[in-house]
Order: structure tokens, then sequence, then C-alpha cells
């Protein structure tokens, strides 16, 4: 069956460091592929998707690469703010298979 | 817009006791909401998938008996714990995958959850 496996965590950066979170997956077919994220206290709000083989998605400065010939989608951030500090979550497909989830800590 | 909605967003019963959880899409029209369980520094389990107007499909191991589900309108799912143990305890989250031409497309939508917390 899909499956989705993500960096473990936790992960802790200062203000302004390069991030990466990595996310390989088995699937049959070409699923889309998400990026989630949940505040603390809060539900998980879509960060970006791909919907196919190269597809880049973007959105508040994090970016995720949809690469078929490595089955994966690393989410990257330039410089992270503390802001960003918040579970990440890889899935695919349409009934959402969950990666288990990053936890990412930002220091001012 | 894509605003899903739960109901309420915590609460605490007696165990043996019923509890129902509503999720709602605000400026939507969901064909199909679905339903997870997040235990505490955990991802997210689906619990079942639910279309409008017809039976949910649960995941294997989960009792559908014990889990309730109604998807009684395009805005409206429900999730009712019957007779809810200490081990149902939990975060529920519910989404919605708006529906487009007829069909659900693949973006889903999550609700803020509800924290069950059973004595």
């Amino acid at each position: 069956g899909d499956s989705v496996t993500q960096m473990e965590g936790p992960v802790t950066l200062s203000e302004e460091a390069f991030l990466t979170i990595n996310c390989t997956y088995t699937a049959t077919g070409y699923p889309s592929l998400f990026w989630y994220v949940q505040y603390p206290g809060e539900g998980l709000q879509l960060l970006l998707k791909a919907t196919k083989a190269d597809d880049k998605g973007s959105n508040k400065g994090f970016e995720a690469t949809y690469r078929k010939e490595t089955t994966s989608f690393h989410l990257e951030k330039g410089s992270v703010q503390v802001s960003d500090s918040a579970v990440y979550f890889c899935a695919l497909g349409s009934r959402l298979t969950f990666g288990e989830g990053t936890q990412l800590t930002v220091n001012p | 817009g894509a605003v899903v909605s739960q109901h309420p967003s915590w609460v605490i019963c007696k165990s043996g006791t019923s509890v129902k959880i509503e999720c709602r899409s605000l400026d939507f029209q969901a064909t199909t909401m679905f339903w997870y369980r997040q235990f505490p520094k955990q991802s997210l389990m689906l619990m079942a998938t639910s279309n409008e107007g017809s039976k949910a499909t649960y995941e294997q191991g989960v009792e559908k008996d014990k889990f309730l589900i109604n998807h009684a309108s395009l805005t409206l799912s429900t999730l009712t714990v019957t007779s809810a143990h200490p081990e149902d305890s939990s975060f529920y989250i519910c989404s919605a995958s708006r529906t487009s031409g007829g069909y659900s497309t693949d973006t889903q939508y999550f609700g803020p959850g509800t924290r069950l917390t059973v004595l």
C-alpha cells in the first residue's frame, strides 16, 4: 500500500537558517503530494501541493518539488522565522496517507 | 474560502456516555468528508471516509458500531463516539474535499479538531 516516510524530528534551527525536511513515498501510480502544517493548538493547514512529476509547489517561502525518479517531495525554505515553528506533515493521494510529522522549532 | 469548522472544540465526558462531534464546511460544498484521529505527538490516522447520502467507509480496525458517522448534507458530517471509554480519549479531526463538477477534488481542508477526554 501507499506509505510516506518523513525525516525524524524534532528539528531545531536558528532564525534565518536554511530548512530541509525530507519526505519520500511509495505509491502506485502518480498521486498528488502535499505538505500540511499544524501550528500549536490549531488544525492542519495545507501549505503546498504538487499534482504531477516535476511540479514545484510553493507558499510562504516554502518549496517542494515532486521528484518521480527519487520518489521524494522534500520541503525547503531558505530563511526560517520563529513563526514557522510548527509540525509539518508530508502526505500523498486523495485519501491522504500521512507521514509521521516533523516538529520544527525556530529560535530567535 | 475553504473553511471547515468543528464543534465542540473540546469535550469531557464520563465513561459510558456518547459524544457527538460536528464537522461543517462553511463556504463550500463537500461531497466527501474524512475523519481522523491523532494521538499525542503522532501522525493522523484515517478512521473513515464519509460521502454525502451514503454509508461511510471505515478503515481496517475501526469499529463502525462505536464510531457512527452521518453525512446528511453537503456541508455537515457528524461523528458520534458511542459508549465512550478512556481509551477513546484523543484528538479527532475532520476534513472536507471541495465538490467540483460533481466530483471531489483532491485537496482536503481540515477542521481545527476536537479534543475528547473520557473520564
